[in-house]
């Protein structure tokens, strides 16, 4: 498998900053899918990284270290509809382009 | 109209029934998927094709099968349901250049 390694569950503050980290493997890589998905709903693309570095894009950011396999995304201002699982998905294959998806970060906003 | 539809929404079946979820989109993507989403194990790839010639077995495609009927259509199937199928599935579609478009999701019980 491509061992994508996020965690299970985080926990911050209203207005705060929270980054949920991703390893993943390097071999065959082509770039890496942050979603979003609310509980029994559907993932939603919150960003994409193929290039090393930071994207930034509103409240949300993302970050990607091809060479150690690494990716971040952080979450600034965070609001109570932050509550949601964000899903790390590293794509492979050179066309093929396949997602493969981590568990699951499942964020939980607190007032 | 949403951009990937899937039908039914919700949907009980007994046991040793067989039972067609399907898969509609207007994105004009070659590439279709369905996963399926247990909690705890993520999203986890059942079937995917990359065009209409093309069907391919993801990591858990024992006791389901599938047909890409058009370009815009993929329907999966459960020959012979049982309980542990039990889950929520989503369709998906990719143009390959980029990050998935996900259906609503079809929650699915066999009792």
């Amino acid at each position: 498998g491509q061992n994508i390694d996020q965690p299970t569950e985080m926990t911050a503050t209203e207005g705060a900053i929270v980054q949920i980290n991703c390893t993943y493997q390097t071999s065959g890589f082509n770039g890496l899918f942050w979603y979003q998905q609310h509980a029994g709903e559907a993932p939603t693309f919150l960003s994409y990284n193929v290039l090393d570095g930071l994207e930034e894009k509103g409240r949300f950011s993302s970050f990607l270290s091809r060479s150690k396999g690494y990716s971040y995304l952080l979450l600034k201002e965070l609001q109570m509809k932050d509550s949601a699982s964000y899903l790390c998905a590293p794509s492979y294959g050179g066309a093929t382009n396949k997602l493969i998806f981590g568990t699951g970060t499942l964020l939980a906003v607190q007032p | 109209d949403a951009d990937v539809t899937q039908t039914p929404r919700n949907r009980i079946t007994k046991t040793g029934k067989r039972i067609m979820l399907e898969c509609s989109q207007t994105k004009g993507h070659d590439r279709m998927y369905w996963y399926r989403q247990d909690p705890g194990l993520g999203l986890r790839l059942i079937y995917y094709s990359f065009d209409v010639k093309d069907i391919n077995k993801g990591e858990i495609s024992d006791g389901y099968s599938v047909s890409r009927q058009a370009q815009a259509k993929f329907s999966l199937s459960l020959e012979s349901a049982i309980p542990n199928q039990t889950a929520l599935y989503f369709c998906a579609t990719s143009s390959g250049e980029g990050g998935y478009t996900f259906g609503s999701g079809t929650r699915l019980t066999v009792v």
